[in-house]
């Protein structure tokens, strides 16, 4: 248990369909990020939000929607989305930014497949 | 963005002690080095960080030396729930993974 917990653990959507992804976050921290990791890939940093501003998008599509409504809760909602988004999305925390001298808690994961 | 080598992977025996070196010559002044766990399916774990000299704590060691354009992450008396990719990062302001070192632990 570090934390973060994630929902839903597991998720199968077509591609017409929306969803959206959880992260949840009783830490107290202030920086949220979103990851995505294929299947033998390294881990990519999505987004992240710092104080609920996003700080970074990294070229991300725009299928993908990132939400941030308070330090607590990060929501990544999913529309139109092609078999090759299928992966684990991991959402981490930190106690803020800059991230040094500091540590990031990573919730388990959602593995999302698209169908 | 300092970037990381490391090994692609390595193996060991049960009991061995390991080490992981990370390149990272061009590492900024501001910057900590930071190593990840990660078991399969699963987010990854912090494991140890430093910024020079010797960090040890319950799990792990840290060797880094002078220049700082390199590091060793030490794990004494491997077992099999070792197995795993280990990250090393160079933390500024971005949390940035490179491709780890998938370590297998042997019986």
């Amino acid at each position: 248990e570090t934390g973060v917990t994630q929902t839903p653990r597991h998720l199968v959507m077509g591609m017409t369909n929306k969803k959206s992804l959880k992260c949840e976050q009783h830490l107290g921290h202030n920086a949220m990020y979103w990851y995505k990791q294929s299947a033998k890939k390294p881990l990519e940093l999505m987004f992240v939000y710092n104080f609920k501003e996003q700080t970074e998008n990294n070229s991300v599509p725009s299928r993908f929607s990132p939400e941030c409504p308070n330090s607590s809760h990060l929501f990544l909602h999913l529309h139109t989305l092609q078999p090759e988004d299928s992966a684990l999305y991991l959402c981490a925390s930190s106690q803020g930014l800059p991230v040094v001298n500091t540590e990031a808690f990573f919730g388990q994961g959602t593995r999302l497949t698209v169908v | 963005l300092a970037k990381t080598t490391q090994p692609i992977s390595m193996d060991s025996y049960e009991g061995q002690e390991v080490n992981i070196t990370c390149s990272h010559n061009n590492i900024a002044t501001n910057d900590y080095i930071t190593w990840y766990q990660q078991f399969p399916s699963q987010g990854p774990r912090f494991i140890i960080q430093g910024y020079k000299t010797k960090v040890t704590n319950e799990v792990a060691s840290l060797f880094i030396p002078a220049d700082r354009k390199s590091s060793t992450l030490s794990l004494p008396r491997v077992s099999l729930s070792d197995t795993a990719v280990y990250y090393c990062l160079v933390v500024g302001n971005k949390l940035v993974f490179g491709a780890g070192t998938i370590l297998r632990v042997k019986s």
